[in-house]
């Protein structure tokens, strides 16, 4: 099985900050890869796909990078309403799997 | 809209069974590959099981083969996850998702399994 490693697995940022998250694949997955926010009590939302492509929708502010066995969630600049934990996922073979959850925290 | 919606979870027994469902609106199911996912209380996102557009390929997490059995009724635009031999680790939200890619997801349905 493919093992995904998130780090950090939390942080504590402040409005307007720039966030970084890594995803470390423990083999390769080309690009398929995608990284999901979850609030409490609600189902994750997909942010990006194919590592770097925006879901439609979703604002400017969140990217994603990365190919192989590293990638990165980036905020731009951190809004109230992003305070949330975030996932990424393989999908390059089965069985799927998640790291294990960077949970962003208010500053 | 396109929207998934669970529903069948709820308290059942350990060695009981349980039949989840997941009905579709706003697209055809069936020309859609599926997956079941699962979240304990307070954990991270688990992978249960993906089923094929055609039903004929299915994969399973090594923590429910054997146990679940994922399925889909087209003709009712619903996709199944039938759960056998519930253990207390089984306790969770189970989210079902569109494509290999899980790009939409169900509200989900919390399945506890307790005495």
């Amino acid at each position: 099985d493919i093992q995904m490693t998130q780090s950090p697995s939390s942080l504590s940022a402040s409005v307007g900050d720039r966030v970084t998250i890594t995803c470390r694949a423990s083999q390769g997955v080309r690009n398929d890869l995608a990284w999901y926010q979850q609030k409490p009590g609600k189902a994750p939302k997909r942010l990006i796909y194919a590592a770097s492509s925006l879901q439609s929708g979703v604002p400017s502010r969140f990217s994603g990078s990365g190919s192989g066995t590293e990638f990165t969630l980036t905020i731009s600049s951190l809004q109230p309403e992003d305070f949330a934990t975030y996932y990424c996922l393989q999908h390059n073979t089965y069985p799927r799997t998640f790291g294990q959850g960077t949970k962003v925290e208010i500053k | 809209e396109v929207q998934l919606v669970e529903s069948g979870g709820t308290l059942v027994q350990p060695g009981g069974s349980l039949r989840l469902s997941c009905a579709a609106s706003g697209f055809t199911l069936s020309t859609y590959e599926m997956n079941w996912v699962r979240q304990a209380p307070g954990k991270g996102l688990e992978w249960v099981s993906y089923i094929s557009s055609s039903g004929k390929t299915i994969y399973y997490a090594d923590s429910v083969k054997g146990r679940f059995t994922i399925s889909r009724d087209n003709a009712e635009n619903s996709l199944c996850l039938q759960m056998d031999s519930l253990r207390a680790e089984d306790t969770a939200v189970y989210y079902c998702a569109r494509r290999s890619g899980l790009d939409i997801w169900g509200q989900g349905t919390m399945v506890t399994v307790s005495s």
